[in-house]
Parts: structure tokens; C-alpha cells; sequence
């Protein structure tokens, strides 16, 4: 099983749509979690952290069930500028040697269309 | 923002060169910074964590006799693929974390696309 679990997709919305992404992950103990924007060919841009308590970034909300092992993102109003990957990454407990080292989701992709 | 910076962003070279990557925080300090590879349509992997003044901590199945690490300074990490080889060929990202805790998000570099003939 993958340490992060994400679908693939693609998926392919129209401009204006809500659509969400979700995300799985194996180990209870992960500390941190985040999205992750990547565009084609290009670096990984951090998009937001995600707490618990959920959180919004304008129209973007992260959600994050720690119970079960579970992250989504929603985007509201979906541009086309939005068309990107989106990763789901985890960050591992700090310690015993282990520098909170980040694990990637293999990403969602959206494609936005008009 | 942290702001990385990445360079070369892009290396194409025969098969047997040695190819080095810098790795730079601009605005920041990076105790520790990491080392990625990227293959097409695949995640990210981290191959090494580069920390400041000591050994850096390879990932299990990464040869670190291949993929040379030196974090000289604070603000500085060189990944240096040794006799490069066309399995090689890879998108190779780092990042760097602001502060020494491990639940501040990484900010990447641009990345390196490295093309081995």
C-alpha cells in the first residue's frame, strides 16, 4: 500500500465548478499535511498546510480527518488557470533521526475547461 | 516568501559525466535542505536529506557513492550525480525548510532536468 493515496484523475471540469479532491494516508503518526500545486514540467508550489480544524485559502478549503487517516480539498469556482496537479503531501514525526521528511501523494490532475 | 533557487535548470550530457546541482536559500538560513527525483507522470521521491555541517541521510536504495551530497553552508546544497547514465535522466528537485521544525512546509527550486545521452 502507498504511504499517500490519491487519485489520479484526470479530472476534467468546466469553468465555474466545484470540484474535490481526496487523499489517503498509511501512517496514524504523520505530523503535518499540506497541497501542493504542480504545474507541467515545473516545481512543486506549496498551495496550503491543512489542519484539523479545516481551513480556507479564498476559494480553495482543506480538510483534514485525522481519525481517518483522510485529506480533501475543494476548489470553488474553478478557473482555468487552476488546471494543475495537485499533491497531497504528508509530513513524517519529527525525530529518532528523521528530519520531518515530506511524502508526495502521486497527484491529482485537473484540467479546467471553458 | 522563502524563495529557493535551483541551477542549472537544465543539463544534457554524455553518458559518464559527472553532473552537479546547486541548491540555494536566498532569504532564509536552511539547517537541513532535501533532495528530490522526479520521473514522468511518478511522484516525487526523496532520494537524501542534506543537513548543514555533517553527513547527509540517504534514502533506502539511493547510492550515496552515486549521488554526492555537500551542504557546505547555510545557505548552499550540492547534489552531484557521479558518471551519470541514461537511466539517470530524471526531473531532480530540492527543497529547504525554514526553521529546524519538521511541520514548516518545504519550498522548492526550480529543479534540474537532467537528460543523459
Amino acid at each position: 500500500r502507498k504511504e499517500v493515496e490519491q487519485d489520479p484523475g484526470p479530472f476534467n471540469v468546466p469553468e465555474g465548478a466545484t470540484v474535490a479532491f481526496n487523499c489517503t494516508y498509511s501512517n496514524s503518526a504523520s505530523q503535518s499535511f499540506f497541497w501542493y500545486r504542480q504545474d507541467c514540467r515545473k516545481e512543486p508550489k506549496l498551495l496550503m498546510s491543512v489542519y484539523s480544524s479545516g481551513n480556507e485559502d479564498g476559494r480553495f478549503t482543506a480538510q483534514l480527518n485525522r481519525a481517518s487517516q483522510y485529506i480533501s480539498l475543494l476548489i470553488r469556482d474553478s478557473k482555468l488557470s487552476d488546471s494543475a496537479t495537485y499533491l497531497c503531501v504528508v509530513s513524517m514525526p519529527h525525530g529518532s533521526g528523521n528530519t520531518g521528511k515530506l511524502i508526495f501523494g502521486q497527484g491529482t490532475t485537473l484540467q479546467v475547461k471553458p | 516568501g522563502a524563495v529557493v533557487s535551483q541551477h542549472p535548470s537544465r543539463v544534457i550530457c554524455k553518458s559518464g559525466t559527472s553532473v552537479k546541482i546547486e541548491c540555494r536559500s536566498l532569504d532564509f538560513q536552511a539547517t537541513t535542505m532535501f533532495w528530490y527525483r522526479q520521473f514522468p507522470k511518478q511522484s516525487l521521491m526523496l532520494m537524501a536529506t542534506s543537513n548543514e555541517g555533517s553527513k547527509a541521510t540517504y534514502e533506502q536504495g539511493v547510492e550515496k557513492d552515486k549521488f554526492l551530497i555537500n551542504h557546505a553552508s547555510l545557505t548552499l546544497s550540492t547534489l552531484t550525480v557521479t558518471s551519470a547514465h541514461p537511466e539517470d535522466s530524471s526531473f531532480y528537485i530540492c527543497s529547504a525548510r525554514v526553521g529546524r521544525v519538521g511541520n514548516q512546509p518545504q519550498h522548492f527550486g526550480d529543479g534540474t532536468r537532467l537528460s543523459i545521452l
